[in-house]
């Protein structure tokens, strides 16, 4: 069975400073890792997907993510965070057809 | 933009009452599915259907849950009986076939039942 644990429920970064959001899953296949981005009131936006191609993924708004298949992990990492980038993220893994099971999120917060 | 639209963007509906949510997907995605979010939780799957069809419903979709997707084409949420319960925002989503596609979802639908 498939699923997704995002190891920090709040991250707080300064303006400026590195972002990094965890991510570990389990699955019995290859999977699809998505994560996705969710403003206040807003519904999910796709910031990057990893689907068995390089394991170093870049998305948009200059977020990037590791597939790491010994550490069944797909972190998410930004350089440098902006206010903007302050939300709600979540990590999402499928391994069929129709599934795809969501973490609870990860809560930004970008300090100025 | 032709991205996924939900109507209403919120609703709010004394208990007892029937709610109707509406999803047009993306035009070319055969795929469609419907999402319940709460506050601080991530989206929680209730169906999916392809095409019309409606292959798999969740065990969070009790029996005053419906969904249809009549032409293949746009589809509805109906709730009936709403109980406080409900309060949450309903997500659609659309995809193309396959494994591992992305899904694009819409704004969603905030319910609240006072």
């Amino acid at each position: 069975a498939q699923s997704v644990t995002q190891l920090d429920s709040h991250v707080s970064v300064s303006e400026g400073t590195p972002v990094l959001l965890r991510c570990n899953y389990s699955s019995s296949y290859s999977p699809s890792l998505f994560w996705y981005v969710q403003h206040p009131n807003k519904g999910l936006q796709l910031l990057l997907k990893y689907t068995s191609a390089a394991t170093l993924v870049k998305g948009i708004n200059g977020f990037e993510a590791e597939f790491k298949k010994s550490e069944t992990s797909f972190h998410l990492t930004k350089p440098s965070a902006h206010m903007s980038d302050a939300a709600e993220y979540f990590c999402v893994v499928s391994d069929m057809a129709y599934k795809y099971i969501f973490g609870t999120g990860t809560r930004l917060k970008v300090l100025a | 933009d032709t991205g996924v639209s939900q109507d209403p963007r919120h609703k709010i509906t004394k208990r007892g009452q029937n709610v109707t949510f509406r999803c047009d997907p993306i035009s070319e995605h055969n795929r469609l599915y419907w999402y319940r979010q709460t506050l601080g939780q991530g989206p929680e799957f209730l169906t999916y259907f392809q095409n019309e069809a409606q292959l798999e419903k969740s065990r969070l979709l009790s029996d005053r849950f419906s969904a249809e997707r009549p032409k293949g084409s746009f589809s509805t949420l109906e709730i009936q009986r709403t109980e406080q319960g409900d309060s949450a925002m309903y997500l659609c989503a659309s995809s193309l076939d396959g494994i591992g596609n992305t899904i694009y979802f819409g704004e969603g639908s905030w319910l609240t039942v006072v």
